[in-house]
C-alpha cells in the first residue's frame, strides 16, 4: 500500500525550530518529487517547498524561504521539513505529497498539526 | 505569482444535480491544472490533472476541461460523498499556488 507517514509537530514558541519528517512506503521514494503543503485552522491550501528526486534542487514559497528547508533521504525513504524562527501565521496543518508529473499531488499524508504560540 | 481564482465560493446543490466549478488564472498556465478534493478532516485527493485526465481510481462522472486561463470541473450527477471543498492548482510556474477553494454544500 502507498502510504505517507508525517510526524514532528508540535506546540512551539514563536521564535523556535521545529523538525518534520514523512516517511514513505509503498512506491519507489527516489524517483517522485516530494513536497510540504500547508494548511492552516479553516483555510485554504498553501504549497511551502518541493525537492527533486535526487534532492539536487528545492524550491520554496516566498512566505517560507530562509526559515525553512526541505531535504531527503533516499536511503531512509523519508522527506524532512527543518523549519526555525517560527511565527504564529506558520501554525497549520502540513501534508507531505507526492509528486505526479512533475508538482501535482497523488498521494498525501494525513497531517501533522503545528502550532505556534506563546 | 499566478492567482487562481476559484469561482463560486459556495455551490448549494442537489444530490443527483450537476456541478459545474471555475477556476481562473491570473496568466496562462497552459494545461498545467490539476483538482483535489478535501473531505472535513480529511487529506486532500487529486482528481483531475494536466487540466482533463482523471487520476487514478477517480469516478467517471468527475471530469476537468480548459486551457490558458479558464478551467472547469464538472461532476455530471452529485453523490452524497462529493459534497466536499475543491480546489484547483497550477504547476506552470514557481511558486506553485493553489486556488481558494470552492465549498460544495448540499441544498
Amino acid at each position: 500500500e502507498v502510504q505517507l507517514l508525517e510526524s514532528g509537530g508540535d506546540l512551539v514558541q514563536p521564535g523556535g525550530s521545529l523538525r518534520l519528517s514523512c516517511a514513505a512506503s509503498g512506491f519507489s521514494f527516489s524517483s517522485y518529487v516530494m513536497s510540504w503543503v500547508r494548511q492552516a485552522p479553516g483555510k485554504g491550501l498553501e504549497w511551502v517547498s518541493s525537492i527533486t528526486s535526487s534532492g539536487d534542487r528545492t524550491n520554496d514559497a516566498e512566505s517560507v524561504k530562509g526559515r525553512f528547508t526541505i531535504s531527503r533521504d533516499n536511503s531512509k525513504n523519508t522527506v524532512y521539513l527543518q523549519m526555525s524562527s517560527l511565527r504564529a501565521e506558520d501554525t497549520a496543518v502540513y501534508y507531505c505529497a507526492k509528486g505526479i508529473g512533475g508538482n501535482f499531488y497523488d498521494v498525501w499524508g494525513q497531517g501533522t498539526l503545528v502550532t505556534v504560540s506563546s | 505569482e499566478i492567482v487562481l481564482t476559484q469561482s463560486p465560493a459556495t455551490l448549494s446543490l442537489s444530490p443527483g444535480e450537476r456541478a459545474t466549478l471555475s477556476c481562473r488564472a491570473s496568466q496562462s498556465v497552459s494545461s498545467y491544472l490539476a483538482w483535489y478534493q478535501q473531505r472535513p478532516g480529511q487529506a486532500p485527493r487529486l482528481l483531475i490533472y494536466d487540466s482533463s485526465n482523471r487520476a487514478t481510481g477517480v469516478p467517471a462522472r468527475f471530469s476537468g476541461s480548459g486551457s490558458g486561463t479558464d478551467f472547469t470541473l464538472t461532476i455530471s450527477s452529485l453523490e452524497p460523498e462529493d459534497f466536499a471543498v475543491y480546489y484547483c492548482q497550477q504547476r506552470s510556474k514557481w511558486p506553485l499556488t493553489f486556488g481558494g477553494g470552492t465549498k460544495v454544500e448540499i441544498k
